[in-house]
Parts: C-alpha cells; structure tokens; sequence
C-alpha cells in the first residue's frame, strides 16, 4: 500500500529538548515536504527536498532542520523546541512537485510545555 | 497582503448547488496552482491542480485559472454534504518546490 507515514503521531515535550520527527514514504517518490499547520491556518511550509542531499527552505524554517540522505526518508529536527513550535505538522511527498498525486503523512501533534 | 488569500468563510450552500471558492495571489510569477480538500481532523488531500489558463475540469469539479487577474477559483457542482470540508488554495512560486498555501475556506454543503 503506497504510503507516507511519521512518528510519532502525538508528542509532548519540554522547552530546548532536541527531537527528531520522522517521515517516510514508500513510493519511491523524489519530492518531500514538511509543513505546519496552527488553527485556522492553512499550511506553511517548512522545508523541501526535490531529491537525495537536496533540500530548500520553505516559508518558516526557522528553528528546524531536515536531511535527505536517502530518498524514502526525511526527518524534521528540532534542535531546541520552544512553545511557538507547538503545532501539527504534515510530511508529503510526490514523484515531483507538480504532480498531481500528492500523498500526505497523518500528521504529528507536537507540544512544547 | 497575503501571498494567496482565500474567501473568508464559512461558506454554507444547499445540497445540489453550485459551491464557488476563490483565491487570489500576489506574486505574479506563479506557475502551479493547487487546490486540497481537509476533512477535520483529517490530513489535506490533493483534489486539483492547474497550470494553464482557463478552466480544468475532473467530474464535479472545475478549477479555473486567471493569471491575468492572479485568481483561481474552485466550482463544486452538485453540492453533497460529504463535500464539506475546508478547502485549501496552494501556489507554487518559484517553478520548483516551494509552496504558500491560503488559510482556507470552509464550506458546510446542508442537506
């Protein structure tokens, strides 16, 4: 079954304790994506990678960082988590950008204390 | 202003109706637009995705695309109630893989 999955699905954490939030998908697909979403927002984009050791900043990749070392795996790092990043968050990914197949994580529900 | 912005909701239409969503984008450079549907609690799911003026249709529904006027535009035809949901407008900026999404509009389809 083609799908994107992350772990975990639900995280309660505390202020600057480092946690790495995984995705992974098993579609062989080269584009990856991280996005956020707070309520009654849409999605922002966090950072992407359109391949292996490729990867760019979307429009809030501050306070995050990512890595690409193989193509079905692209995890998000927070180095030191503060409450701002309190949030849910969504991995993709597609054969490439404008695909019009785009399969979407379940989602991580993180909290900062 | 906001990069891609959405009509404010919620937006409510009778079952069998024609449901109308629009967005409007600042950077005239785009080239890809994007439209997902989210269920709450539920993650997004690509439903449309144009590029080329004009209209594009996939059963009930049709996107349609101004770069002239920079709105795209989401119909629903035949309105049902499992098409409520928020509806989410994307523009890609930069021809590669970056992406800013509206806040998006929910709509209620009443039976």
């Amino acid at each position: 079954e083609a799908q994107v999955t992350q772990n975990p699905r639900y995280l309660i954490t505390v202020t600057g304790k480092k946690l790495t939030v995984t995705c992974s998908q098993n579609m062989n697909h080269e584009y990856m994506s991280w996005y956020r979403q707070d309520p009654g927002l849409g999605l922002r984009q966090i950072y992407y990678s359109m391949n292996v050791e490729v990867t760019d900043k979307g429009d809030v990749p501050e306070g995050y960082k990512v890595s690409r070392k193989e193509k079905r795996n692209f995890p998000l790092i927070l180095e030191s988590p503060s409450p701002n990043q309190t949030s849910l968050y969504f991995c993709a990914s597609s054969s490439h950008p404008f695909s019009n197949e785009q399969f979407f994580g379940p989602g991580t529900r993180l909290t900062v204390l | 202003q906001k990069e891609v912005e959405q009509n404010s909701g919620p937006l409510s239409v009778p079952e069998g109706a024609i449901a109308s969503l629009n967005c409007t984008y600042s950077d005239r450079g785009s080239q890809s637009f994007f439209w997902y549907r989210q269920y709450s609690g539920k993650s997004p799911e690509l439903i449309m995705f144009i590029y080329s003026n004009g209209d594009k249709e996939d059963g009930r529904f049709t996107a349609q695309l101004n770069k002239a006027s920079q709105y795209v535009s989401l119909l629903i035809r035949d309105s049902q109630p499992s098409d409520s949901a928020t509806y989410l407008c994307a523009v890609n900026r930069d021809n590669a893989g970056k992406s800013t999404f509206g806040d998006g509009t929910t709509l209620t389809v009443k039976p």
